[in-house]
């Protein structure tokens, strides 16, 4: 089984700065199947990138992923009031998918 | 826009069995995927399993494997998942969602969730 590390556990930022969120895993990822999902208090995931670089339907130009191999970014340009969240990276490179354990941003 | 309707908030006994069901509405059911997702209290995301409604075929986490049985009615886009053998670590929020799913040179496998339920509160207490 693939283990995601997210890092940080928590990122202290104030609106319109940049946020960058790493996911690290246990061994290479093939062909990049890596997604990020967004979760705000009470409501279910919501797809923001997969592919580990391609935005989801809706979804601002601000968000971006990167990475490839073992390690991926998830960057948000100019944190707008409403990114304020938990975000969960994903893989699905192999049969058995896995989650990260999540990075939350919050106000600082 | 397809959306996912789940059944309503179930509270069980341990040692009892719980089926929620994830009625699709608004869009293609049987050629994508239908994934259950779960959610401790405080927790981050786990996968459980999926199925492909078109081929019956399911998948399933190593950890639910032999306590967890999902299932699709084409007939009437629902899927369903039913968890046996409850304990008080069950209680959580379960999701399902749908998926991609693509035929890999490794094998059929199941991709990102790009349509989620509102959630499912199982609640496991004596």
């Amino acid at each position: 089984e693939i283990v995601l590390t997210q890092s940080p556990g928590t990122l202290s930022l104030s609106p319109g700065e940049r946020a960058t969120l790493s996911c690290r895993a246990s061994q290479s990822v093939r062909n990049s199947y890596v997604a990020w999902y967004q979760q705000k208090p009470g409501q279910a995931p919501r797809l923001l990138i997969y592919g580990a670089s391609s935005r989801a339907t809706g979804i601002p130009d601000r968000f971006s992923g990167s990475g490839s191999g073992t390690d991926f970014t998830l960057s948000i340009r100019r944190l707008e009031p409403e990114d304020f969240a938990v975000y969960y990276c994903q893989q699905y490179g192999s049969s058995f998918q896995t989650f990260g354990q999540g990075t939350k941003v919050e106000i600082k | 826009q397809v959306q996912l309707v789940q059944s309503g908030a179930e509270v069980k006994k341990p040692g009892s069995s719980v089926k929620v069901s994830c009625k699709a509405s608004g869009g293609t059911f049987s050629t994508y995927a239908i994934i259950w997702v779960r959610q401790a209290p405080r927790q981050g995301l786990e996968w459980m399993g999926g199925i492909i409604p078109i081929f019956g075929t399911t998948n399933y986490a190593q950890k639910f494997q032999g306590r967890v049985t999902i299932t699709a009615d084409e007939s009437t886009s629902t899927a369903y998942m039913e968890l046996s053998s409850l304990r008080s670590e069950d209680t959580a929020v379960y999701y399902c969602a749908r998926g991609m799913w693509g035929d890999t040179p490794v094998g059929r496998y199941y991709f990102y969730m790009d349509v989620w339920g509102k959630g499912t509160t199982v609640t496991v207490s004596s």
